[in-house]
Order: structure tokens, then sequence, then C-alpha cells
């Protein structure tokens, strides 16, 4: 089966920049995604790396290294309304994707 | 505006009541999801369809059904209510199964 570890928290100053880690373990890697979750909300899709390297869209970037099964989200210019939990998650084989047990981000003033 | 609507948004219900949530996607995707989820918590996986008259189930399907006849439309069953079954659970659809997925707002269940 698949396994995803995240931290479970982070905290960063507005304007700032954060990066939230992802490792994983799975047999038959396709690719890995993550997911915005605000508190009350529904997940949104954010990002999704199949090769290895860095994929930016805006103020966020995403990056994959396949050899180490790691990932990164980058939030650069955080702002408040970035405050939210994001979720890596990754499929195996022909089953829905697998998700992580979410990182919590809290941005501060 | 949202493709994939869930309802209700909310619903109490007392324990032993048979309960259908229901999930519509006008996106015309293929694959549709259900997933559990806890409040701060992570996803787990109930159920999943790739198409009409295909559905699987998830690390998470215990005492649930779930139909697909038609490609917009998929519903979850919960035979019998219990306290335990208290949570959000959400639907999702997507074109890909491994990135994409587009989330419903969610039913929050609360089981008395």
């Amino acid at each position: 089966g698949q396994s995803l570890e995240q931290p479970s928290e982070v905290t960063a100053v507005e304007g700032a920049i954060v990066q939230i880690n992802c490792t994983y373990q799975t047999s038959g890697f396709y690719g890995l995604s993550w997911y915005q979750q605000h508190d009350g909300g529904a997940p949104t899709f954010l990002s999704y790396n199949a090769l290895d390297g860095l994929e930016e869209t805006g103020r966020f970037s995403s990056f994959l290294s396949r050899s180490d099964s790691y990932g990164y989200l980058l939030l650069q210019e955080l702002q408040m309304k970035d405050s939210a939990s994001y979720f890596c998650a990754v499929i195996e084989g022909n089953t829905p994707l697998v998700f992580g047990k979410g990182t919590r981000l809290s941005v501060i003033a | 505006e949202a493709d994939i609507y869930q309802t209700p948004r909310y619903l109490v219900i007392g324990t032993g009541k048979k309960i259908t949530l229901e999930c519509s996607q006008t996106m015309g995707h293929d694959k549709m999801y259900w997933y559990q989820q806890d409040p701060g918590m992570e996803l787990h996986l109930i159920h999943y369809s790739y198409g009409v008259n295909s559905t699987e189930k998830g690390d998470l399907s215990s005492e649930s059904t779930v139909s697909r006849i038609r490609t917009e439309h998929f519903p979850l069953t919960l035979e019998s209510a219990r306290p335990s079954h208290t949570s959000q659970y959400l639907c999702a659809s997507s074109v890909k199964i491994n990135y994409g997925y587009t989330f419903g707002s969610g039913t929050r269940l609360t089981v008395v």
C-alpha cells in the first residue's frame, strides 16, 4: 500500500516563503498531487508533478524527485488567505488518490 | 461556480435510519469518488466509479453502498446510520484518476 509523510503543522510570516515537504512510499508511482483545503471548505487541486523538477504556477511551485520519493510545495509571498491545510496525494496502480494526513499552514502577521 | 453538487449540505439523523447522500456533476467526468473526512484529518476513500454501472469499494466502504446509473450522478447510501458515521462526506470527479480532482462542498452528517 501507499504511505505519505508530511509535517502536521507549519507557521510562517506574511510575505515570506514556506516549503511543505512530502515523502511517499508506493509501488507503480505515477505522480504527486497537491491540494489546498480551507477550514470548512472542499479540497481544491493545486498542482501535479509526474516528472522530476519544478513546476511553477504563480506564487505556488511544486517539486518532485522520483529517485528520492520526495516532493514539496513552495508558497511564495505568503498571504493571510494562504492559511489552510495542504495535502499531498499519490495513486498506486489503477486506484484513486490516497491523501497524506495534511499540513496545517498558519500565516501570521 | 460549482460544477459538482452535493446535497444535503448538513444532515442530522437518528441511529438506524437509512440515508442517501446525493452527488451530481455537470462536467461529464467518467471518474467519481466518495471520501470521508473528519475535521482537520486526512481523506479516506469510501467508494469509486470509473464509469456507468461500474463501482468499486475503497478502504472505508463498510456499511455503505453506491450506484452509478448515469454519468453525472453518484449517490452514497448508508443502510443503517450509526454515531460512528458522523463525519464529512466529500464527493469528487475527474478526467484522470491521478490528478485534477474537483470536489463538492461536502455533506456534514451527524448521527445521534
